[in-house]
């Protein structure tokens, strides 16, 4: 059973760190078709992605957040970690992480997120 | 960068079947992914490459991709389909790849 459990601080204040972890189950981060995303979607609006991270530790980030963001993984303890800088009330959200799974097709290499955590609420106020 | 466009809103009644496009330049040349989101939950995946259902998703749900237009459709529509849902690409077409979502569709069902 495939499950991803996400885990952080509720509350930041602005211009603080926030860092996220997300907990694996039920599949490895050592296997190659797999990997892990983050998402986040602010109260009433759409998902946004954020960074994801493979086992070869294929890293990828979104262009407009990315000098804020690093992703990192710690294969032992099944973790996938997320972290931003410099916090703004614009980054209040739910935070998800997803499992990617990567498929072979008749066009080549697909990957989608088959598995989300339930995501965590994160709110940046003074 | 590229950008993935959804209708807000779609409205059917029960039984009917409801369509959601999700337009964006050649998408056609791309897999399409689509997730349910109901108020409360995490995105669920119901269509991945373009047209193919993950187990446990009903036949109901099918998509297709051609041009610059993907389409959810789910036919005989229940009251428990009322949810948002989600398109998403991986854009590798930029000097920066990334996923993209489309900025999602309330699903009414009347």
């Amino acid at each position: 059973q495939v499950t991803l459990k996400e885990s952080g601080p509720v509350l930041v204040k602005p211009t603080e760190t926030l860092t996220l972890t997300c907990t694996v189950s039920g599949f490895s981060l050592s296997n190659a078709r797999m990997g892990v995303s983050w998402i986040r979607q602010p109260p009433g609006k759409a998902l946004e992605w954020l960074a994801h991270i493979f086992s070869n530790d294929e890293k990828s980030y979104s262009t407009s957040l990315k000098s804020r963001l690093t992703i990192s993984k710690d294969t032992s303890k099944s973790q996938v970690v997320l972290t931003m800088t410099n916090m703004d009330p614009v980054d209040t959200a739910t935070y998800y992480c997803a499992r990617i799974h990567r498929v072979d097709t008749f066009g080549g290499v697909i990957d989608y997120f088959d598995y989300w955590g339930q995501g965590t609420l994160v709110t940046v106020s003074s | 960068s590229y950008v993935l466009t959804q209708p807000p809103s779609v409205s059917v009644a029960p039984g009917q079947t409801a369509r959601i496009t999700c337009g964006g330049n050649n998408i056609g040349s791309k897999s399409v992914h689509w997730y349910q989101q109901k108020p409360g939950q995490a995105p669920v995946l119901v269509v991945y490459d373009d047209s193919d259902r993950p187990s446990g998703i009903p036949e109901r749900f099918s998509g297709s991709n051609s041009g610059n237009t993907a389409t959810l459709t789910i036919s005989r529509v229940e009251a428990g389909d009322e949810a948002d849902y989600y398109c998403q690409v991986w854009d590798s077409s930029s000097d920066h790849p990334g996923w993209v979502f489309g900025g999602g569709t309330k699903l009414t069902v009347l």
